[in-house]
């Protein structure tokens, strides 16, 4: 069974850091790695999708890389502005499952 | 290109009624998955359409069904509704599945009094 942990559940950080969000699953047989933001009350947006052939994806300020063997990706969020607030998810594609299990998320709050 | 559409996007019913949710995909998309959202347990998925067949199933109870129109449209019912069951159901659509990109609707955020 997929299991997906997102680490750290919140963070708050000023505006213009580097940001790290990680994301683990435990079965490895995955088809690709999708990352969405969700606005509060919202539907998801998808960010980024990486292929399981594929080490990394950008997207402007957004880059995502998977090491699928280790059951691990991480979104890495460049010069953070408060527009960027908002609950990041990650969602691997199980080959077993032939679905997306979604994280719990990471809530980021960007300030001023 | 217009989006996901998902109506009606609040809903307040009582225990034991019964319940409609309507999901239009994006145009040529022909996969429609539903989710379940909840503070406590996250996105949860329920199942998915694809060419008006039942594709794949999530772990919920039979009180859950779901079809899909011949123009992809698909409508999710919930019948004898529990307190539990209040949450935000958001649609999702695709080209052809989970191995694509997807596109979610804003949801239909359900209240069960």
């Amino acid at each position: 069974k997929q299991e997906v942990t997102q680490i750290p559940a919140a963070l708050s950080v000023p505006e213009g850091e580097n940001l790290v969000l990680n994301c683990s699953f435990t079965d490895s047989a995955i088809y690709n790695l999708q990352w969405f933001r969700q606005d509060p009350g919202k539907g998801l947006t998808s960010l980024l999708l990486i292929q399981s052939s594929q080490r990394e994806q950008t997207s402007g300020r957004l880059n995502a890389s998977l090491d699928k063997s280790s059951g691990r990706s991480t979104l890495y969020i460049a010069a953070s502005q408060p527009g960027d607030s908002a609950t990041y998810l990650c969602a691997p594609g199980s080959y077993n499952t032939d679905k997306l299990i979604f994280g719990t998320g990471t809530r980021l709050q960007v300030f001023p | 290109k217009a989006g996901v559409t998902q109506t009606p996007r609040y809903l307040i019913k009582t225990r034991g009624q019964q319940v409609t949710l309507s999901c239009s995909p994006i145009s040529g998309h022909r996969s429609v998955s539903w989710y379940q959202q909840t503070p406590g347990q996250g996105l949860q998925f329920l199942f998915e359409y694809f060419s008006e067949t039942q594709r794949n199933k999530g772990n919920f109870p039979g009180r859950f069904s779901g079809r899909q129109f011949s123009n992809s449209r698909s409508e999710m019912n919930v019948s004898t509704l529990e307190l539990g069951d209040s949450a935000l159901y958001l649609c999702a659509s695709s080209l052809s599945g989970a191995s694509e990109k997807l596109f979610f609707g804003s949801g239909t955020q359900l209240s069960v009094l």
